[in-house]
């Protein structure tokens, strides 16, 4: 089966500070990992993806994650986060071969001025 | 143009009525979704359609149905709604082959 952990329900960081976003997975098959936004009362939005090849992968608005696999995680981070990065971001994974998606519980990040 | 549109964005409805959402993509994709997100923000799959085809479904009432007349519309209708079906509805749509979701807006159902 598979799994993902979230492990920070909430992150207040102050503007221009760096962030980053855990995310870790259990799985027994190979899986395709990403990040998802989401903005107050609107649907997700797609930061980043990682399907091969470097495991540092860069998304949009300045956002960055690392796959690694020995720890089985995908950690998301930005160096300096602006008040309109505020939102709720999700971990996925979608297994090799079949295009089904497992999302973690979310983690609010929180700017302050 | 908006690419995931659903409809209705708000709902509110009494225990027992029957409401449907429906939902249309113009991106061209072949898989379309259902996605329940409750009150703690947990986004859980309920149903997928390849071309028409029921591919993905969860443990979920019976209750629930969705209907897919072509690949472009994704509905779902509920019946006998329950205190418990409050949350917010998204659909979403994909390429098979691809590995990216397209989310709609998200349909807020509050059950009274």
């Amino acid at each position: 089966a598979q799994s993902v952990t979230q492990l920070d329900s909430q992150v207040p960081v102050f503007e221009e500070a760096p962030v980053e976003l855990r995310c870790n997975y259990s799985s027994s098959v190979s899986v395709y990992l990403f990040w998802y936004v989401q903005y107050p009362n609107q649907g997700l939005q797609l930061l980043l993806k990682y399907l091969s090849g470097s495991t540092l992968v860069k998304g949009i608005n300045g956002f960055e994650a690392e796959f690694n696999k020995s720890q089985t995680s995908f950690h998301l981070r930005k160096p300096s986060v602006h008040i309109s990065d505020t939102a709720e971001y999700f971990c996925a994974v979608s297994l090799y071969n079949f295009n089904k998606f497992y999302f973690g519980s979310g983690t609010k990040l929180n700017v302050k001025p | 143009d908006t690419a995931v549109s659903q409809t209705p964005k708000y709902l509110v409805t009494q225990m027992g009525n029957d409401k449907s959402i429906k939902c249309e993509q113009n991106l061209g994709h072949d898989t379309m979704y259902w996605y329940k997100q409750d009150s703690k923000k947990f986004l859980k799959i309920m149903f997928s359609y390849n071309n028409k085809e029921l591919i993905i479904n969860e443990t979920v009432p019976n209750r629930f149905s969705p209907k897919s007349p072509d690949k472009a519309h994704l509905n779902l209708h509920i019946n006998s709604l329950e205190l418990g079906d409050s949350a917010v509805y998204f659909c979403a749509s994909s390429l098979r082959t691809a590995r990216e979701l397209f989310f709609g807006e998200g349909s807020r159902l509050t059950v009274l």
